[in-house]
């Protein structure tokens, strides 16, 4: 079975600086996938970075970096260069490859950046 | 815009009616995903379909819940007798291969409200 926990239930952040979501995970998979989304007032969730638990380096996309340490069990997600439109909900997810259908999500973080 | 769509966005149902949410998912994805989300929970997982095949169901999905992709392209997923506890976001999601490193793409979600 999988877990995935985030400790942070709620964010805050100056406009224009960086800012960690925290993320832990327990797995038995040797072989997994670890995803972020970004889910709006709006309801839609989107995918914002994607790191594999073999891969040597930390994943990055644009102002999103995966801070992937696996010895620790973590995936933290960073922001840099918050901006207005950062505000939302974010959840850490995670989904074996031998069994890639199911993906198991945390609660969540709500990040509230501030001007 | 080809994503992943969802019918109806909103639905407002008494408790012992039945409802059908249905997903379209993205044309060439052959893997199609259910999801429930609580307010304030991160998505469960409820099935995955490849193909038209049903490989997985969630201990989550009772025998209320039925879910069926009949020629491997869109999908309908179907609350019988709904209760108060079925009130929930219902998020559909698609990806195109079996490893845990495809993306899920997320349709906006059927926001069920059971009263």
């Amino acid at each position: 079975a999988q877990k995935i926990t985030q400790t942070q239930p709620g964010m805050f952040v100056q406009e224009k600086e960086a800012v960690t979501l925290d993320c832990t995970y327990d797995t038995s998979d040797p072989s997994y996938g670890l995803f972020w989304y970004k889910q709006p007032s709006s309801g839609e969730m989107i995918f914002l970075i994607y790191q594999g638990s073999y891969d040597q380096q930390n994943a990055t996309e644009g102002r999103y970096s995966l801070n992937f340490q696996k010895a620790r069990k973590s995936a933290n997600l960073v922001i840099s260069a918050s901006q207005l439109g950062d505000s939302a909900m974010y959840f850490c997810a995670m989904r074996p490859n031998t069994n890639a259908g199911k993906s198991t999500f945390g609660d969540g973080t709500t990040l509230t950046v501030k001007p | 815009d080809t994503g992943v769509s969802q019918d109806p966005r909103h639905k407002i149902t008494k408790r012992g009616q039945n409802v059908t949410f249905r997903c379209d998912p993205i044309s060439e994805h052959n893997r199609l995903y259910w999801y429930r989300q609580t307010l304030g929970q991160g998505p469960e997982f409820l099935t995955y379909f490849q193909n038209e095949a049903q490989l997985e169901k969630s201990r989550l999905l009772s025998d209320r819940f039925s879910a069926e992709r009949p020629k491997g392209s869109f999908s309908t997923l179907e609350i019988q007798r709904t209760e108060q506890g079925d009130s929930a976001m219902y998020l559909c999601a698609s990806s195109t291969g079996q490893g845990g490193w495809h993306e899920q793409y997320f349709g906006p979600g059927t926001r069920l409200t059971v009263t």
